[in-house]
Parts: structure tokens; C-alpha cells; sequence
């Protein structure tokens, strides 16, 4: 199983609101940025938060990121058809001197 | 507009090798450490090697230490995972990845290749 812990699944209807929780340790999420990506199966995973809370250049400010003690979550408000995806969390852990990642969370927008 | 296309997936039997190539433009190549992560199928993310920005230090997941290596052509811009003695459990779509900032190896991906897959099965 992965290192962070995602729940699977999150839904919503278009213009709500969803939050994605991310849950890891001490040596992960405790003392390290939080990252997060969407992906698309087939295409190249997009950066959509670094640094817990950051947007790149191009990312609507619909998507937002936090970070309290060894958790983390997205917030994606306004949900549209398009923002269907698959949704991950990372971190760098200190153990493994690498990234870890979340099992990543299916959005559906019903 | 940074740019990585990644070629040289496919089907190999168990024991066997293969080599993932993924080229890079639109960034300083040389000026960036790079990583492989990999994606088994139904499963998450898992970091698998990454080398950097110099190929003065390699580094590689337990899972694949010993059979896999990372290299990169600072003169071709391109990164290359040589996979050798390939196992069922290798099976994945297998992803290059920008790191974010620096040419050490010590943070997280802002940039992705769109994936190639890697099927180990006889």
C-alpha cells in the first residue's frame, strides 16, 4: 500500500465543493512540502500545488492546498465536468530519501 | 514550454531488459536532477531511481537496486533507465519527472512525461 493514505473516492456535482484529505508521518508530511498532481490515465501527470499551498502559473485559484502537522488537503471549489481526474498527494520522506506518494482519489463530478 | 517525451516501453519476458529513454526540451536539462516513478497497474505512484543534474549521484528505490540504472545526455538533453533482469511485479507505466528546482536530488516533480508502458510476462 502507499506510504500516504488517500481516500479513493470523492464526488461532488458541478459548482460544490470537495475536499481530498492526505495522511502521512513525521517523516514525510510532518517536516516536509506537500505536493499535488492530477492525472489523467494516458497523459502526463500536472503539478496543481507545491510547497503545501502554491499554485503554478495557470492553475485556477478554484484549487487550494493546506498542510496541519502530518496531514494535508485539496480543496477544489466550482467543480466543472472537467476537473474529473485522478488525484495525488506527495511528499518527501526522510527515511527513504525520495518522494512518496498518495494511492490517489478518483474524483467524479456526478 | 518544458517538454518530456518518453519512448521505449513494451512487452519483455521475465529475466529480460529493456531501456526507457525520455527527452527533454524546453528547460536547461543540465541544470536539473531527474527521476523515474512508476505506476503498477490499479496501484499508486511509486519513486523508482533518480540522478542528478550532473550524474555525479544516483539514486535508486530498494525495489530496484541492482538490476535497474538511471544515466541521463546532458549533450542530447535525455534520461535513460536502463532495466535489467525485469520481474512480473515490474509491471507499470513508467514516467520521467522533472525535479522542481536544483541539480541535487532532493525535491519533488513539477513537470511529467505522458508515460510508457512496461509489460514483464511470458
Amino acid at each position: 500500500q502507499s506510504v500516504l493514505t488517500q481516500p479513493p473516492s470523492a464526488s461532488g456535482t458541478p459548482g460544490q465543493g470537495v475536499t481530498v484529505s492526505c495522511s502521512g508521518s513525521s517523516f514525510n508530511i510532518g517536516r516536509n512540502y506537500v505536493y499535488w498532481y492530477r492525472h489523467l490515465p494516458g497523459t502526463a501527470p500536472k503539478l496543481l500545488i507545491y510547497k503545501n499551498d502554491q499554485r503554478p502559473s495557470g492553475v485556477p485559484d478554484r484549487f487550494s492546498g493546506s498542510k496541519s502537522g502530518t496531514s494535508a488537503s485539496l480543496a477544489i471549489s466550482g467543480l466543472r465536468s472537467e476537473d474529473e481526474a485522478d488525484y495525488y498527494c506527495a511528499a518527501w520522506d526522510d527515511t527513504l530519501s525520495g518522494p512518496v506518494f498518495g494511492g490517489g482519489t478518483k474524483l467524479t463530478v456526478l | 514550454e518544458v517538454q518530456l517525451l518518453q519512448s521505449g516501453g513494451g512487452l519483455v519476458q521475465p529475466g529480460g531488459s529493456l531501456r526507457l529513454s525520455c527527452a527533454a526540451s524546453g528547460f536547461t536539462f543540465s541544470s536539473f536532477a531527474m527521476s523515474w516513478v512508476r505506476q503498477a497497474p490499479g496501484k499508486g505512484l511509486e519513486w523508482v531511481s533518480a540522478i542528478s543534474g550532473s550524474s555525479g549521484s544516483t539514486h535508486y528505490a530498494d525495489s530496484v537496486k541492482g538490476r535497474f540504472t538511471i544515466s541521463r545526455d546532458n549533450s542530447k538533453t535525455t534520461l535513460y533507465l536502463q532495466m535489467n533482469s525485469l520481474r512480473a511485479e515490474d509491471t507499470a507505466v513508467y514516467f520521467c519527472a522533472k525535479q522542481e528546482y536544483g541539480g541535487n536530488w532532493g525535491a519533488l516533480s513539477d513537470y511529467w512525461g505522458q508515460g510508457t508502458l512496461v509489460t514483464v510476462s511470458s
